[in-house]
């Protein structure tokens, strides 16, 4: 296990398509997030999921935004209509339930033509 | 609402110099706060958190709940050091919420 792994590390694609990004956390870490980065910003917090329970989502998480964990392993954040606005770097993160650490993906950058 | 403040977006220290990286946060309960730091080319990891209270790499970072600061410091830079540095809050909830992030630079 070589920690969180996200794919596709690239994402090009044209204002109006749908793209999904997949999230594989480290095993039995059973908390997971999505963060979202843009240019000189830190991550900004998305949605998280206990196992396969999404128990939190952000307002930044527009109703273009999916996110689920199916069988509380890997995540998929899919965007439907895709704009220029969500060209960002988008971060998955993982932490066993008893700690206080999150382990970070390298994360997938989108870029919205 | 919580709120991180780093104030300066870069830094640049020369090798062997003392290092201070600011952060300021808002919150009105009892927060978790971290440092996370990002090497060129690397993915985003912790350095250290303030409950461990421990030196990780040389650095350390005391929570100042009088002055909601929270700043990281080392007092002999090495090159290695350079890097982004963020400071983060967790607020009792799941949530990280980030400031913007120093760029340090450690000069030769």
């Amino acid at each position: 296990d070589t920690g969180v792994s996200q794919d596709p590390r690239h994402k090009i694609t044209k204002r109006g398509q749908n793209v999904t990004f997949r999230c594989d956390p480290i095993s039995e870490h059973n908390r997971l997030y999505w963060y979202r980065q843009t240019l000189g910003q830190g991550p900004e917090f998305l949605t998280y999921f206990q196992n396969e329970a999404q128990l939190e989502k952000s307002r930044l998480l527009s109703d273009r935004f999916s996110a689920e964990r199916p069988k509380g392993s890997f995540s998929t954040l899919e965007i439907q209509r895709t704009e220029q606005g969500d060209s960002a770097m988008y971060l998955c993160a993982s932490r066993f339930l008893a700690g206080n650490e999150q382990f970070f993906g390298p994360g997938t950058r989108l870029t919205v033509l | 609402a919580q709120r991180v403040t780093q104030p300066e977006k870069l830094l640049s220290v020369f090798k062997g110099a003392p290092v201070e990286l600011k952060c300021n946060y808002s919150y009105s309960g009892s927060p978790e706060l971290f440092w996370y730091v990002q090497y060129s080319r690397q993915r985003l990891q912790l350095l250290l958190r303030h409950i461990s209270r421990e030196s990780i790499k040389g650095f350390t970072a005391d929570l100042n709940k009088g002055e909601t600061s929270f700043h990281l410091k080392k007092p002999f830079a090495q090159e290695e050091d350079s890097a982004m540095y963020y400071c983060a809050l967790s607020g009792g909830n799941e949530k990280l919420t980030f400031g913007t992030g120093t760029r340090l630079t450690i000069i030769p």
